[in-house]
């Protein structure tokens, strides 16, 4: 099916450990982008892509490593989690810089 | 610094109308992103404004003032699925989103 997909959409792991989680878009769009929602915040984005083999760093990078070999994934991982990254994480995407983002439904990530 | 302020809470009635305020500080401004988030789902995107004025989608409506660094979103004729949060997000010079806390809202019969 054409769209964004994240995977796993729930997740518990205990802290240090490595975890990755999944994106995977249809559209080929240029951008993606990689947030966390936690209670009481907006949107804090972590890193951004504009292209494959092109990333930076958001707002809160600290303690997240992404890649994006092609198009299509925007793979996000914890090297060592930490019990402050339980949230829920969204992966999103959009065309040019100015469009619309559309977004993954979201993976829910609890560190013990 | 870069900030948005949206009420965290507002609660309506059926059919009736209601206007979300936002107000935003940013480094910079390239328009104005209102999203829908029903709770447990993902943002879904509503309206853009980058230009001063009111822009009109069926039920919803969007105005911006650059002058005043003020939006709202007008919701008319209110229906129960309509409950969710309202997201308001303001992109700076660098093409980043700066999203407030979000507004829930609440229908009552």
């Amino acid at each position: 099916d054409a769209g964004i997909t994240q995977s796993p959409r729930y997740k518990i792991t205990e802290t240090g450990r490595q975890v990755t989680l999944m994106c995977h878009q249809t559209w080929s769009h240029s951008y993606m982008f990689w947030y966390r929602q936690d209670l009481g915040h907006g949107l804090r984005l972590i890193y951004y892509s504009a292209a494959a083999d092109i990333t930076d760093k958001g707002e809160v990078p600290d303690g997240y490593v992404v890649s994006r070999s092609k198009t299509e994934n925007f793979p996000l991982t914890l090297e060592s989690a930490t019990r402050s990254q339980t949230s829920v994480y969204f992966c999103a995407s959009s065309e040019r810089e100015i469009n619309e983002q559309f977004f993954g439904p979201g993976t829910r990530l609890t560190v013990l | 610094g870069q900030n948005i302020d949206q009420p965290t809470e507002m609660t309506a009635t059926e059919g009736a109308i209601v206007q979300i305020n936002c107000t935003y500080q940013t480094s910079g401004f390239n328009g104005l992103f209102w999203y829908q988030q029903h709770a447990g789902e993902a943002p879904t995107f509503l309206s853009y404004n980058v230009l001063d004025g009111l822009e009109e989608k069926g039920r919803f409506s969007s105005f911006l003032s650059r002058s005043k660094g003020y939006s709202y979103l007008l919701l008319k004729e209110l229906q129960m699925k309509d409950s969710a949060s309202y997201l308001c997000a303001a992109m700076d010079s660098n093409y980043q989103l700066i999203w407030g806390a979000g507004t829930k809202l609440i229908i009552k019969p």
